[in-house]
């Protein structure tokens, strides 16, 4: 059974590049079956999908989020990582990681999230 | 500015039927999926591919899809269907994905 654990700092000072990991087991990484992604969603707001990829390598970033976002894999602990530059109050949000499995854009799986908050 | 809309708000009496509703142009070529969102827990996908229920989802969830709107109908709501609904799709570039901006489900 796929599951998803989202860790990293629950603090970032702005400015600061924020940095998450998420975990996946019952499932590799590398499995041409799923496309994996980050989505966010700030107190009391909207889900804001922040990017994904693919088994393939291929990679896909909100555009409003692009100039800052990095999203890399590590094949050997079965892990993806989401980085988040320059960020400001607004990136204050709870983050999750998900992956699709039935059909693109449907993510059918979700970590947790975990709460990432943007202060000095 | 998201590029699907989603009335804020919709409410429905305890086992009626309600249609909540996503509009889009890019949904004129892309499936929509339907998540539904309890305060303090992640997201759970309802509906993807505009009808299809995944596993261990409860048979009074349907979707469809026309034009650029995609429909999640709940057919005999029930209290624990309370929650926030979002929508979602690719948009029209085909290789990002948008949501919706969340429509709020009061069962009365």
């Amino acid at each position: 059974q796929l599951q998803l654990q989202e860790s990293g700092p629950g603090l970032v000072k702005p400015s600061e590049t924020l940095s998450l990991t998420c975990t996946v087991s019952g499932a590799s990484i590398s499995s041409s079956n799923y496309y994996w992604g980050w989505i966010r969603q700030p107190p009391g707001k909207v889900l804001e999908w922040i990017g994904s990829f693919y088994y393939s390598g291929s990679t896909y970033y909100n555009p409003s989020l692009k100039s800052r976002v990095t999203i890399s894999v590590d094949t050997s602990k079965n892990q993806f990582s989401l980085n988040l530059s320059s960020v400001t109050a607004a990136d204050t949000a709870v983050y999750y990681c998900a992956s699709s499995s039935l059909a693109p854009s449907a993510f059918d799986i979700w970590g947790q999230g975990t709460m990432v908050t943007v202060s000095s | 500015s998201s590029e699907l809309t989603q009335d804020p708000a919709v409410s429905v009496a305890l086992g009626q039927t309600v249609r909540i509703t996503c509009q889009g142009d890019s949904l004129r070529n892309y499936y929509a999926s339907w998540y539904q969102q309890k305060p303090g827990q992640a997201p759970i996908l309802v509906i993807y591919a505009n009808n299809n229920r995944p596993s261990g989802i409860p048979d009074r969830f349907s979707g469809s899809s026309s034009g650029n709107t995609a429909s999640l109908t709940i057919t005999g709501a029930q209290a624990e269907d309370e929650a926030d609904y979002y929508c979602n799709s690719r948009d029209s570039s085909g290789n990002h994905v948008v949501f919706g901006g969340g429509t709020k489900l009061t069962v009365l």
